[in-house]
């Protein structure tokens, strides 16, 4: 079955420092690929998407996201941290349920402490 | 403007009763989905729906029930039989499932 795996719990980085948060997927064809940020006790916002093409991906708030198909890989980025990125940060993929409906399927999440 | 609307914000609910939390959408979108989020769990899918009419049992659907009857509305009842349901709920929508999907704010459920 499709799976996301975020390998960090928690991550702590200091404010104007550079971020890389880890997602790694399972899926055989080319996957349908996000990442969402959610603040304590809100909703989840989009950061940014892959489909397809360029493997560099742009999103809000400063963030970008490469897709590596040879590791599996849609690892988010940010060249400098600010105090209000502190949130937690989920990978999702498009995956086929056992029915072949398509579904969204969330890692577990990484919680990112930003220190002065 | 456009968006998702769960509601309540917060329900208490009493061990043995049923409860229907409500998620509303005016993006026309026609995929629904109901997620569950507990500390260090991530989000967990519950049921998701495709189109009026339809849904299918996401990955703990047990204890829960839902229906979508309109294209704007997609109710979830956690029953009695749920055996914990205090959690955060989520309710999600999208223009199809292969596309980025946009979520409410949450109901958080205590059973007291």
């Amino acid at each position: 079955a499709q799976s996301v795996t975020q390998p960090d719990i928690h991550i702590t980085v200091s404010e104007g420092a550079s971020l890389e948060l880890r997602c790694n997927y399972s899926y055989g064809a080319t996957p349908y690929l996000f990442w969402y940020v959610q603040s304590p006790g809100q909703g989840l916002q989009l950061l940014l998407k892959y489909f397809s093409g360029d493997t560099l991906v742009q999103g809000i708030k400063g963030f970008e996201a490469e897709f590596k198909r040879s590791q599996s890989s849609f690892n988010l980025r940010k060249p400098s941290v600010h105090w209000s990125d502190a949130a937690e940060y989920f990978c999702a993929v498009v995956a086929s349920g056992d029915t072949g409906f398509q579904k969204l399927v969330f890692g577990t999440g990484t919680r990112l402490l930003v220190s002065p | 403007d456009g968006g998702i609307t769960q509601s309540p914000k917060y329900l208490f609910r009493k061990e043995g009763q049923n409860v229907t939390l409500s998620c509303e959408q005016n993006l026309n979108h026609d995929a629904m989905y109901w997620y569950r989020q507990d500390p260090g769990q991530g989000l967990r899918l519950i049921y998701y729906s495709q189109i009026v009419n339809d849904f299918q049992k996401g990955d703990i659907a047990e204890g829960y029930s839902v229906s979508r009857e309109k294209k704007e509305s997609f109710p979830l009842t956690v029953t009695s039989a749920q055996k914990n349901p205090t959690a955060f709920y989520l309710c999600a929508s999208s223009r199809s499932p292969s596309k980025e999907a946009f979520f409410g704010q949450g109901t958080r459920l205590t059973v007291v």
